[in-house]
């Protein structure tokens, strides 16, 4: 069984500050995603990473995937109360149509 | 929002009782899934479907069933309904390659 842990589980910060999250496998994924949860909501899907080294940005969200496809992490810079919200990152296996998912990082901005 | 609904948004049952959850989607898309979310434990998969009558296990299966009649709607059934499945239930279906999944707004089960 695939496992992916994320770290921290749960993060406070300040607005205008600076995080990064982490999602850490031992297993190799053909693809890598991050979604944002909202409370009440379904996962939505922010970035899909697929190749070893690969950095995406989105505005102020800045996603990489491990060299090895091993792990990912998310950067946010300067954060928002519109940040807040539970990260999930989910891997993807090579000829197989199922996601792995995370532990989620539950993260608050304060105001 | 991938035009998926779930029924019911909640419900409340009895243990023993059979629980039949609902997912209706309105563009065609081939994959679905059910997952269910618990605290500490992320999202696990439990059942997918790959097409009409074509489904397989996922990795919390047991206890539950799925059907797909039809390819819009996709079906989970808890047999006899355990306090340990009182959980919120998501279906997803995936869009656009890559496994990107889109998933349901959730149903909120509780097992007493």
């Amino acid at each position: 069984t695939q496992l992916l842990e994320q770290s921290p589980q749960f993060l406070s910060i300040q607005e205008g500050e600076n995080l990064t999250v982490y999602c850490n496998s031992s297993s190799v994924f053909s693809s890598l995603q991050w979604y944002r949860q909202e409370p009440g909501e379904g996962p939505v899907l922010l970035v899909t990473v697929v190749t070893g080294g690969e950095v995406k940005k989105l505005k102020r969200l800045t996603f990489q995937f491990g060299d090895a496809r091993k792990d990912s992490s998310l950067h946010i810079t300067a954060a928002q109360p519109g940040d807040t919200g539970l990260y999930l990152c989910a891997g993807g296996s090579f000829g197989n149509e199922k996601l792995t998912f995370g532990t989620g990082t539950r993260l608050t901005i304060i105001p | 929002d991938a035009g998926i609904t779930q029924s019911p948004r909640h419900k409340v049952t009895e243990t023993g009782t059979p629980v039949t959850l609902r997912c209706h989607q309105t563009e065609n898309h081939r994959y679905m899934y059910w997952y269910r979310q618990d605290p500490g434990h992320g999202l696990r998969l439990i059942h997918y479907s790959y097409g009409v009558k074509d489904t397989d296990k996922g990795e919390v299966s047991d206890g539950y069933s799925v059907s797909r009649s039809k390819t819009e709607d996709f079906l989970l059934t808890l047999e006899s309904a355990t306090s340990s499945q009182t959980s919120v239930y998501f279906c997803a279906i995936k869009s656009g390659g890559r496994e990107k999944l889109f998933f349901g707004s959730g149903t909120q089960l509780s097992v007493l």
